[in-house]
């Protein structure tokens, strides 16, 4: 089945500063990749995502890349603020298939 | 808009005692989804169901484990005879499509 990286666990940033989180994937089948944030006590909250005939998303301050060769998939927060704080996941859906198969989470520090 | 809403949001309970757990989807989606979280963990996948069929069931939901969707709209998850390894965050989520899944707050439990 799939099996997804994430890297780093921990990360902390400058307010204002980028922060960016990557994502590795191991079935080449998969073709939907969610990007999710979770707020502590709180369900995970879909910030973006990106389908495999896209290699680039952008949505305000946030945007995700996708390598299909290389099998990897990144998130990027441009000028970020307090409220981004939180533990973010990535997320990969195989072809075929609807059931996420989550990353590890890497939980962001935004330092005022 | 009414989002995805899962009740109780917090159980206690005894070993060897049975649960269970209420979800209702976003009004129009017809899949619903239930994942397992775990402390520092990614949610897993346990089942989902199209309408109120049972398409897919992973090998994490044991025969103590049963989920209905009677009527196509709210789910169910019981637990019979809990352990102490069953204690998570129990996450539903629903879709229109397939891929873009929004989740509820969780129940979360505790198995004493």
């Amino acid at each position: 089945g799939e099996n997804v990286e994430q890297h780093p666990s921990t990360l902390s940033v400058q307010e204002g500063d980028s922060a960016v989180i990557k994502c590795t994937y191991s079935d080449s089948a998969s073709n939907y990749f969610p990007w999710y944030k979770q707020e502590l006590g709180k369900g995970p909250q879909l910030i973006i995502d990106i389908r495999s005939n896209v290699g680039e998303k952008k949505d305000q301050r946030i945007a995700v890349t996708l390598n299909k060769t290389a099998k990897h998939f990144s998130l990027h927060i441009t000028e970020t603020q307090p409220e981004d704080s939180a533990v973010y996941f990535c997320a990969a859906v195989t072809f075929g298939n609807e059931k996420l198969t989550f990353g590890t989470g890497t939980r962001l520090t935004i330092i005022p | 808009d009414t989002g995805v809403s899962q009740d109780p949001r917090h159980k206690i309970t005894k070993r060897g005692q049975n649960v269970t757990f209420r979800c209702d989807p976003i009004s129009e989606h017809n899949r619903l989804y239930w994942y397992r979280q775990t402390l520092g963990q990614g949610p897993e996948f346990l089942t989902y169901f199209q309408n109120e069929a049972q398409l897919e069931k992973s090998r994490l939901l044991s025969d103590r484990f049963s989920a209905e969707r009677p009527k196509g709209s709210f789910s169910t998850l019981e637990i019979q005879r809990t352990e102490q390894g069953d204690s998570a965050m129990y996450l539903c989520a629903s879709s229109l499509t397939g891929n873009e899944q929004f989740f509820g707050p969780g129940t979360r439990l505790t198995v004493l």
